[in-house]
C-alpha cells in the first residue's frame, strides 16, 4: 500500500524558516517524480514545487521561487521542501503527492503569523 | 483571464450523470493536454480519479469506479469529468489540473462544488 507521511509543519513569524518532509512507502521511491501541492484555508489547490527522479529537474511555482527549496534523499525514501521568508500567504496545509498526483499524503498544516 | 475555469457549483440528484467542464484560456488548445481529475472531500486529502489525454490514452486512477470517465469538448476548448450514476458519496470538490510544458508549472482550476440533492 502507497503511504506518504508529512511532517515539519508548524506555526512561525513572518520571514522564518521551516523544513517539511514527506516519507515514502509502499513503493520504489526513487523511481518517481515528487511534488508539494498547497491548500490555503477554504481555498483551492496550488502546486508548489516538482523534482524528478534523479533530482535533477526541478520546478517551482512563481510564488515560492527563490524561497522555497525542494529536495529528496532516496536512501531515506523522503522528500523535503525547505521554506524560507515566509510570509502570511504561505499559510496552507502542504500536502506531497506522487508522480502525476496518484498518491497524496495526508498533509501537514504551516501557520505564519505573529 | 484564468488558465483554467471550472464553475464553482453544479447540483445534481441522486442517480443522474453529472458533467464537470474545465475551461482552458484562449490560446491554449485541449486538444494538446492531459487533463487530471481529482475529487477533495472535507477534511481530507485530495484523491486523484484519472488523467484524460484521449479515449485511447486515459489513466484510470487505483480503485477510481469506471462511472467517473473523461473526455473533452475541443469546440468549447474544455475538458470533461463525467460522473454517472450520482451517490451521496460524491459530493465534494473537483479539481482539474494540466502541465504547461512552455512554462513548466502544474496549473489546477478553482474547484467545482458538487452537491447531490
Amino acid at each position: 500500500e502507497v503511504q506518504l507521511v508529512e511532517s515539519g509543519g508548524g506555526l512561525v513569524q513572518p520571514g522564518g524558516s521551516l523544513r517539511l518532509s514527506c516519507v515514502g512507502s509502499g513503493f520504489t521511491f526513487s523511481d518517481y517524480e515528487m511534488n508539494w501541492v498547497r491548500q490555503a484555508p477554504g481555498k483551492g489547490l496550488e502546486w508548489v514545487a516538482s523534482i524528478s527522479r534523479s533530482g535533477s529537474t526541478i520546478y517551482y511555482a512563481d510564488s515560492v521561487k527563490g524561497r522555497f527549496t525542494i529536495s529528496r534523499d532516496d536512501a531515506k525514501n523522503s522528500l523535503f521542501l525547505q521554506m524560507n521568508s515566509l510570509r502570511a500567504d504561505d499559510t496552507a496545509v502542504y500536502y506531497c503527492a506522487k508522480y502525476y498526483f496518484d498518491f497524496w499524503g495526508q498533509g501537514t498544516p504551516v501557520t505564519v503569523s505573529s | 483571464q484564468a488558465v483554467l475555469t471550472q464553475p464553482s457549483s453544479l447540483s445534481a440528484s441522486p442517480g443522474a450523470s453529472a458533467s464537470l467542464t474545465c475551461t482552458l484560456r484562449s490560446g491554449l488548445s485541449v486538444g494538446t493536454y492531459r487533463i487530471y481529475w481529482f475529487q477533495q472531500k472535507p477534511g481530507s486529502p485530495p484523491q486523484y480519479l484519472l488523467g484524460y489525454r484521449s479515449d485511447s490514452d486515459t489513466q484510470q486512477g487505483s480503485g477510481v469506479p469506471s462511472r467517473f470517465s473523461g473526455s473533452k469538448d475541443a469546440s468549447a476548448n474544455a475538458g470533461i469529468l463525467l460522473i454517472s450514476g450520482l451517490q451521496s458519496e460524491d459530493e465534494a470538490d473537483y479539481y482539474c489540473m494540466i502541465w504547461r510544458n512552455s512554462v513548466s508549472t502544474y496549473v489546477f482550476g478553482a474547484g467545482t462544488k458538487v452537491t447531490v440533492l
